[in-house]
């Protein structure tokens, strides 16, 4: 199994919801990644979690919360997104940070924000 | 700093033309090199990579050589499919860094 699992694949809310994303992996990795990407741009990090602690914020707005609750899962809470926020929010595992010659990327939600 | 530069593009191609699209970076020391490919709706996939000066990385009937004298590490392919079109993005990882510097992606297009 060489996979990430993202899910939702769309997901449409307006500024005052509260929903979650999540993505799962079973290879044993123990680093994890949310990435943000625009169209037609390249993605963006915003967080890295090494053996289910934050290890890098690349200071993404608290609106924005990840949460790691085991090994194989990674969530992103969302909270008062603003439009701008609308993008394709992908996930992605390496064996550990310094394996990103082994990084896996899930095929993303497609966020849009009324 | 760390940076990579690719080719503007949108690239258009017909079937079984050749291909190369040019990516050049900045980096302190050695770093690692990647080519990702991103098809439409889905997450980037790892096409090649090269972790040292000279390498090549090849797959799928694409390459790109690891040119340290011209800081490049060019995307080739002699033969272009339609299932090719995609967007293609050139990264690198520095030596004492723990993430990947993207370029800004170039689109390919293959025409029937």
């Amino acid at each position: 199994d060489t996979e990430v699992t993202q899910t939702p694949k769309h997901l449409v809310m307006g500024m005052t919801n509260k929903k979650s994303l999540k993505c799962e992996q079973h290879m044993g990795h123990r680093a994890m990644y949310w990435y943000k990407q625009k169209a037609k741009k390249p993605p963006e990090l915003m967080f890295v979690y090494s053996y289910e602690k934050l290890s890098i914020n690349e200071s993404v707005p608290s609106r924005f919360s990840p949460e790691c609750p085991n090994s194989s899962l990674l969530n992103l809470h969302l909270h008062a997104l603003q439009p701008e926020d609308s993008a394709l929010y992908l996930c992605a595992s390496s064996p550990r940070t310094e394996s990103l010659e082994k990084l896996f990327f899930g095929s993303g939600t497609q966020l849009s924000v009324l | 700093g760390n940076s990579v530069t690719q080719m503007e593009g949108p690239v258009t191609l017909s079937e079984e033309a050749f291909l190369t699209i040019n990516c050049t970076y900045t980096a302190t020391g050695y770093p690692s090199l990647f080519w990702y490919v991103q098809y439409p709706g889905e997450g980037l996939q790892l096409l090649l990579k090269a972790t040292k000066a000279d390498d090549k990385g090849s797959n799928k009937g694409f390459e790109a050589t690891y040119r340290k004298e011209t800081t490049s590490f060019h995307l080739e392919k002699g033969s272009v499919q339609v299932s090719d079109s995609a967007v293609y993005f050139c990264a690198l990882r520095a030596p004492e860094r723990r993430q990947l510097t993207f370029g800004s992606g170039t689109q390919l297009t293959v025409l029937p």
